[in-house]
C-alpha cells in the first residue's frame, strides 16, 4: 500500500524558509512524478510543482522564484523549500504521487494525482 | 494560466438524487481533467481522470464526461457518504496545473 507522509515545522517566521519533506512508502520514488499542493481558505487548491527522480523539476510560475524541490532516492523522500515566506503562504501542504497514463490511440499522456499525503498545516507568523 | 470555473459553488441535495457538477476551462484542455472528492480535514481523493475514466475502487455511481472546455461530474444516486466538496483539476502540459474553486454538496 502506497503511503505519503509530510513532515516539517508547523510554524515559520515571515521572511524565513519553509521546509517540508514527504516520505514515500510502498513504492520506489523512481517510478513516478511527485507534486506539492497547498490549500488555503483564500486561494483554494494550488499546485506548487512536481519533481521526477531524473530531469528538472517543474514549478508553478507564480512561485517559481521562491521554490526549490529536491529528491533523495536513497531515503525515498522528496522535499520542498519555499523561501521569503509571508502570511499568504499559510496553508495546508500536501504531497502527492502523480500517475501518468499513456493513451496509445490519442498519443497523449494523462496525469492525475492518485495518492495524497494527509497534509501538514504550516502557519507563517512571528 | 488556465482558469477552471465550477458551478454551482454549493449544491443542496437529498439521498438518492442525481447530481451534476460542471467545470469549465478558460481554454481547450482536451480531456486532461481529473475530479477529486474532499471531506473536511482530509486530503482530496481521486475519483476520475482523463475526464471520464473511473479510478479503481471508486463506486460506479460517479461518472464524468466532456472534452475541450466543458466537463461534468455526475453522481447518479447520491449516497450519505457523498456529501463532500468536489474539485476539478486540469493537466495541460503547457500551463501550470490548476484547480476549480470547488463545489460543496450538502444535505438538503
Amino acid at each position: 500500500q502506497v503511503q505519503l507522509q509530510e513532515s516539517g515545522p508547523g510554524l515559520v517566521k515571515p521572511s524565513e524558509t519553509l521546509s517540508l519533506t514527504c516520505t514515500v512508502s510502498g513504492v520506489s520514488i523512481n517510478s513516478y512524478y511527485w507534486s506539492w499542493i497547498r490549500q488555503s481558505p483564500g486561494k483554494g487548491l494550488e499546485w506548487i510543482g512536481y519533481i521526477y527522480y531524473s530531469g528538472s523539476p517543474k514549478y508553478n510560475p507564480s512561485l517559481k522564484s521562491r521554490v526549490i524541490m529536491s529528491i533523495d532516492t536513497s531515503k525515498n523522500q522528496f522535499s520542498l523549500r519555499l523561501n521569503s515566506v509571508t502570511a499568504a503562504d499559510t496553508a495546508v501542504y500536501y504531497c502527492t504521487r502523480d500517475a501518468v497514463y499513456y493513451d496509445f490511440w490519442t498519443d497523449y499522456y494523462y496525469y492525475y494525482m492518485d495518492v495524497w499525503g494527509k497534509g501538514t498545516t504550516v502557519t507563517v507568523s512571528s | 494560466d488556465i482558469q477552471m470555473t465550477q458551478s454551482p459553488s454549493t449544491l443542496s441535495a437529498s439521498v438518492g438524487d442525481r447530481v451534476t457538477i460542471t467545470c469549465r476551462a478558460s481554454q481547450n484542455i482536451s480531456t486532461w481533467l481529473a475530479w477529486y472528492q474532499q471531506k473536511p480535514g482530509k486530503a482530496p481523493k481521486l475519483l476520475l481522470y482523463k475526464a471520464s475514466t473511473l479510478e479503481s475502487g471508486v463506486p460506479s455511481r460517479f461518472s464524468g464526461s466532456g472534452s475541450g472546455t466543458e466537463f461534468t461530474l455526475t453522481i447518479s444516486s447520491l449516497q450519505p457518504d457523498d456529501f463532500a466538496t468536489y474539485y476539478c483539476q486540469q493537466f495541460n502540459t503547457y500551463s501550470p496545473w490548476t484547480f476549480g474553486q470547488g463545489t460543496k454538496v450538502e444535505i438538503k
